[in-house]
């Protein structure tokens, strides 16, 4: 069976620090990737996707970088964070193909201080 | 491009008593529709699915969604809810030719004993 992790499930950094989260799945072959937040109180906002190495598309232009170096893995990243970045981060997956399933992993929680 | 509404921010039920929560969608052809439960800190979880065939679909923790096209809907219903089942619930649109799921704003549900 398929299974996503995401790390860390916590984050606590300060403003103008690097971020790097990582999220991996396991049983399955060429998914579609994404990036979701939300920020305290509100719906999810999907920040990027990629349905291969190496691609990735930018849904909202911000402080944030997303990077496919593997087929399984998806890396969410910012040179300098932002209060307003603080939020709880969620990866997905799919299998290729439009409208299929989106399956979600159990988040991370990055506090900026 | 596919849209979803959720009038409802926030219903409170009694444990026991039946829950509806209304989702609106806006899409020229058919689509596929989901909903999703979040419980606090968690990711997001599939309830169900409906792709297409009997417009009335079954889920996980005895929920059920009807499809309704000419009212543009997708309601989601249980008819006993239980003080777990509190947490908040989001509607999203698909399409067969996109890779991505319009997301709702999400309707928290809160079970009052």
């Amino acid at each position: 069976s398929q299974t996503i992790h995401q790390w860390p499930a916590t984050l606590v950094q300060p403003v103008g620090s690097p971020l790097s989260l990582e999220c991996t799945v396991e049983g399955t072959s060429n998914p579609n990737l994404y990036w979701y937040r939300q920020a305290a109180g509100r719906g999810l906002q999907l920040l990027f996707y990629s349905v291969g190495i190496g691609q990735i598309s930018s849904e909202v232009p911000q402080n944030l970088s997303a990077s496919r170096p593997q087929d399984r893995q998806f890396i969410l990243s910012s040179k300098k964070l932002l209060l307003s970045d603080s939020g709880f981060y969620l990866c997905a997956w799919t299998t290729l193909g439009g409208g299929e399933t989106q399956y979600f992993g159990p988040g991370t929680r990055l506090l900026v201080l | 491009a596919q849209s979803v509404t959720q009038p409802d921010i926030h219903i409170t039920v009694s444990e026991g008593a039946s829950l509806e929560l209304r989702c609106n969608y806006s899409y020229g052809a058919t689509p596929y529709l989901f909903w999703y439960v979040q419980s606090p800190g968690q990711g997001l979880q599939l309830l169900l699915k409906y792709f297409s065939g009997d417009t009335l679909v079954q889920g996980i923790k005895g929920f059920e969604a009807e499809f309704k096209r000419s009212q543009s809907s997708f309601n989601l219903r249980k008819p006993s809810v239980h003080w777990s089942d509190a947490a908040e619930y989001f509607c999203a649109v698909g399409a067969s030719n996109d890779y991505k799921l319009s997301f709702g704003a999400g309707t928290t549900v809160t079970v009052r004993a």
